[in-house]
This record gives C-alpha cells, structure tokens and sequence, in this order.
C-alpha cells in the first residue's frame, strides 16, 4: 500500500498569499496517477488536478499540480476567499487507492 | 450534468449489515468505475473499493472481507454491502465516478453520514 504524507498540516495565510502544499508517497506513483482535491466542511471533495499537473474541467489557472515519482506539489497563485479548505492528495496507480491526511489552509 | 445521490439508512446497529445506493443521473453508467468512499467525523478519507460496469470489483484489503459492491445498469444505481459493522465504521459514505485512466475521480455525490450505534 502506498503512504501519502502531507505538509504541512495547516498552512496560515491572507488572500492573495501564494500557497504550496506538498505530498510526499512511500513509494513510485504509477503513472503519475496523484491527483488533489479541495474539501469545504459539509461537501464532497473536489477535484483539482489528476495525472499529477492536469487541471480538471472548470477549475481555475491559479491552482497547478506538479512533480513526479514520489514528491508532488499543488500551489496556489493568489489566493481567494473560497478558497480556504482541507486539500487532499490521493494515488490511483496502484491498489488500495489511498489518500493523504490533508492539509487545512486557514486564513491567517 | 452527471449527478450522484447516495441513500440509504443512517442508523445501523452494531453486528448488522450496511446497506447504501447510489444512484446516478444525467449520464452514462457504462464504462465506468463505480467507487465508494468513507469518511470518518474529522477524519481522512479511505477508499472502499469499486464495481467496473461490467460486474468486475476491487476492494481496499482493510475491508474486503466484509464489503460487497455492485452495479445495476437498469437502475442506474450502485450498491454497497458491509457486513458485520462496528462503531468503527461510522462515516459520510461517498459514491465516485472513475473513468479509469488519468483522470481520476471527478463526480462525486454528497455524502451520506451511517451511524453505527445501538
């Protein structure tokens, strides 16, 4: 099974403060299958970015995925109000699915 | 604008058997992944497993002993079974759309909170 590790925990920012999070796997991720997703209290995650550095439909510029193998980035240009949440990172390379313990981003 | 809606009962008593549908709508079921996922209250995510809409599975080895998870085309709906529940397996129970490949999981439905209590 692989591991995902997330850091930091929280992240404290203000709005329009650039955000990196990072999510490091206990083992290769096949393919570069990381994806990130945003959860806000009550909803359903959200997701961002899958094969590692593609945005999905409808989510905008200012969020970007990178790396490859074990050590993974999204960041966040400038942040906006909507969006302080829990991020997490998740692996679908490789069986059992996993996920990270998430990173809340709190607005400082 | 696919959507996804789990239902099911919200209390289960300790022993018994979980019992959730997901039902889809404004899209295709077929040739998909069809996932579950948990949640436990302030807690991280634990994928359950999936159905192919084919009938194949694949269950996350923490569960597959008790976990059974299948499609009906017909219906448009998705079903998970646990078997033999504890308070451990309180948790907003989520149904995912996977189109295999690269793109992850990217419908999910809202969640629905199981209580497992006497």
């Amino acid at each position: 099974e692989t591991v995902l590790t997330q850091s930091p925990g929280t992240l404290s920012l203000s709005p329009g403060e650039r955000a990196t999070l990072s999510c490091r796997a206990s083992q290769s991720v096949s393919s570069n299958y990381l994806a990130w997703y945003q959860q806000k209290p009550g909803q359903a995650p959200r997701l961002l970015v899958y094969g590692a550095s593609n945005r999905a439909t409808g989510i905008p510029d200012r969020f970007s995925g990178s790396g490859s193998g074990t050590d993974f980035t999204l960041a966040i240009s400038r942040l906006e109000p909507e969006d302080f949440a829990v991020y997490y990172c998740q692996q679908y390379g490789g069986s059992p699915w996993t996920f990270g313990q998430g990173t809340k981003v709190e607005i400082k | 604008q696919v959507q996804l809606q789990e239902s099911g009962p919200g209390l289960v008593k300790p022993s018994e058997t979980l019992s959730l549908t997901c039902t889809v709508s404004g899209g295709s079921i077929g040739s998909y992944y069809w996932n579950w996922i948990r949640q436990s209250p302030g807690q991280g995510l634990e994928w359950i497993g999936y159905v192919y809409f084919g009938g194949n599975t694949n269950y996350n080895p923490s569960l597959k002993s008790r976990v059974t998870i299948s499609v009906d085309t017909s219906k448009k709906q998705v079903s998970l079974k646990l078997t033999s529940v504890t308070a451990a397996d309180t948790a907003v129970y989520f149904c995912a759309r996977w189109g295999g490949g690269w793109k992850a999981a990217d419908y999910w439905g809202q969640g629905t909170l199981v209580t497992v209590s006497s």
